[in-house]
């Protein structure tokens, strides 16, 4: 299998703070990893790409000051929120893909709710 | 023109129907081809993953690819209410390395009633 986890499944937090949402691939290499947003009744929306020991690739409109993306081994890649404000409320996903795996593997998705 | 169109429906059958979702794309450079289902508040789960034109099939479910009409469908056989989810179709011109990245359908939204 490929199996790709994230923690925490969700996370409410005051407008201001910071929010750290994990992502691991439990039994493969993930050489890339990437992070997604999702709204209600949309479809995934790209944000960011890394590669494991590598700085992340963002997409056009994403800020990479706001949204940090470390991924720092191959099982383990983190989406750091910093100073979340409501209109940050959303779904983050991520996915890997790595040695032996042919397309990306999503994790469950955190759903993260700034008041 | 978006690189993959996809009705976003929503699709409702009864128990049992087949299920027929498509997708048509406008980049001939995609080479693999992708259904992931989507269930309300999850990740999306891999259910096909298929090579260039031709046909995959899994259980129930089938995938085919005609890369020269650049439509790709989803056959799902003997649909059960446990299938009610929002089928995403995504492509990619590569199949790993580094800025590999896939491009997704909005998904189509199935409901399948017992």
């Amino acid at each position: 299998g490929a199996v790709v986890s994230q923690h925490p499944s969700w996370v409410i937090c005051k407008s201001g703070t910071s929010v750290k949402i994990e992502c691991r691939s439990l039994d493969f290499q993930a050489t890339t990893m990437f992070w997604y947003r999702q709204f209600p009744k949309q479809s995934l929306m790209l944000m960011a790409t890394s590669n494991e020991g590598s700085k992340a690739t963002y997409e056009q409109g994403v800020e990479k000051d706001k949204f940090l993306i470390n991924h720092a081994s191959l099982t383990l890649s983190t989406l750091t929120v910093t100073s979340a404000h409501p209109e940050d409320s959303s779904f983050y996903i991520c996915s890997a893909s790595g040695r032996g795996r042919d397309t990306q593997y999503f994790g469950p998705g955190t759903r993260l709710t700034v008041l | 023109q978006k690189e993959v169109e996809q009705d976003p429906g929503p699709l409702s059958v009864p128990e049992g129907a087949i299920v027929s979702l498509n997708c048509t794309y406008s980049n001939s450079a995609f080479q693999y081809f992708m259904w992931y289902r989507q269930y309300s508040r999850k990740g999306p789960e891999l259910l096909m993953y298929t090579y260039s034109s031709g046909n995959k099939e899994d259980g129930r479910f089938t995938a085919q690819v005609d890369k020269s009409s650049k439509y790709i469908s989803l056959f799902i056989r003997d649909s059960q209410p446990s299938d009610s989810a929002t089928y995403l179709c995504a492509m990619s011109a590569r199949s790993g390395g580094s800025n590999y990245k896939l491009t997704f359908g909005k998904g189509t939204l199935l409901t399948v009633n017992p």
